[in-house]
């Protein structure tokens, strides 16, 4: 079946630094892909939906200087936390619908504590 | 606004016994309705339910959907521990994109 991926499965960093993170399709092709981010016991927010070829769609409320999406092939779309903070600190999951967009697949997600 | 509402936010039950997990939801463009299992790490898929009244099984959980009154049930019958997680209802707009409830946190006891 198809798989999403992402790397790093977690991440430590300092306030103030950067942090990429990757989702790739393994096996289908993903021009779209989207971002949600879930706190500790809260349930899965959409960030922003990434477009392969063109500017990412963010939700109300999540800045797009902050976190910047580049949708560099249609197999990878990448997420960066720029000057994060500890508020930051989240569970950051990538979704990729299938062709007919009937099913998401969801990236095992990425970790990250910002100290 | 568009929402989705899961009801119990979370459900202590021994093992054997059924659970019936509700959600409800009033979005603006339905396309389908999404079940799924969280374990501390990312949601795994369920379900996936788009026509009312119809069924979907798995084992020992099913889901149907209700399209006119907006909602959906998850049963678990003959829990057992390993259905202990947080079940996430999710609404697709049609773009692909998910608006997901609050969840309902399972515990089943030995």
């Amino acid at each position: 079946g198809a798989v999403v991926s992402q790397h790093p499965s977690r991440v430590i960093c300092k306030s103030g630094t950067s942090v990429k993170i990757e989702c790739r399709s393994l096996d289908f092709q993903a021009t779209t892909m989207f971002w949600y981010r879930q706190f500790p016991k809260q349930s899965l927010m959409l960030m922003a939906t990434s477009n392969e070829g063109s500017k990412a769609t963010y939700e109300q409320g999540v800045e797009k200087d902050k976190f910047l999406i580049n949708h560099a092939s249609l197999t990878l779309s990448t997420l960066t936390v720029t000057s994060a903070h500890p508020e930051d600190s989240s569970f950051y999951i990538c979704s990729a619908p299938d062709r007919n967009r009937y099913e998401q697949y969801f990236g095992p997600g990425t970790r990250l504590t910002v100290t | 606004e568009d929402k989705v509402v899961q009801s119990p936010l979370s459900l202590v039950v021994h093992e054997g016994d059924t659970v019936t997990l509700n959600c409800s939801y009033e979005v603006t463009n339905f396309r389908s309705l999404l079940w799924y299992k969280q374990e501390k790490k990312a949601p795994t898929f369920l379900f996936m339910l788009t026509s009312s009244g119809i069924e979907k099984k798995s084992g020992r959980l099913s889901s149907i959907l209700d399209k006119k009154e907006l909602f959906s049930i998850l049963n678990i019958t003959a829990t057992q521990t390993g259905d202990s997680a947080v079940y996430l209802c999710a609404v697709d707009w049609g773009t692909g994109k998910l608006i997901f409830g609050q969840g309902t946190t399972l515990q089943v006891k030995p």
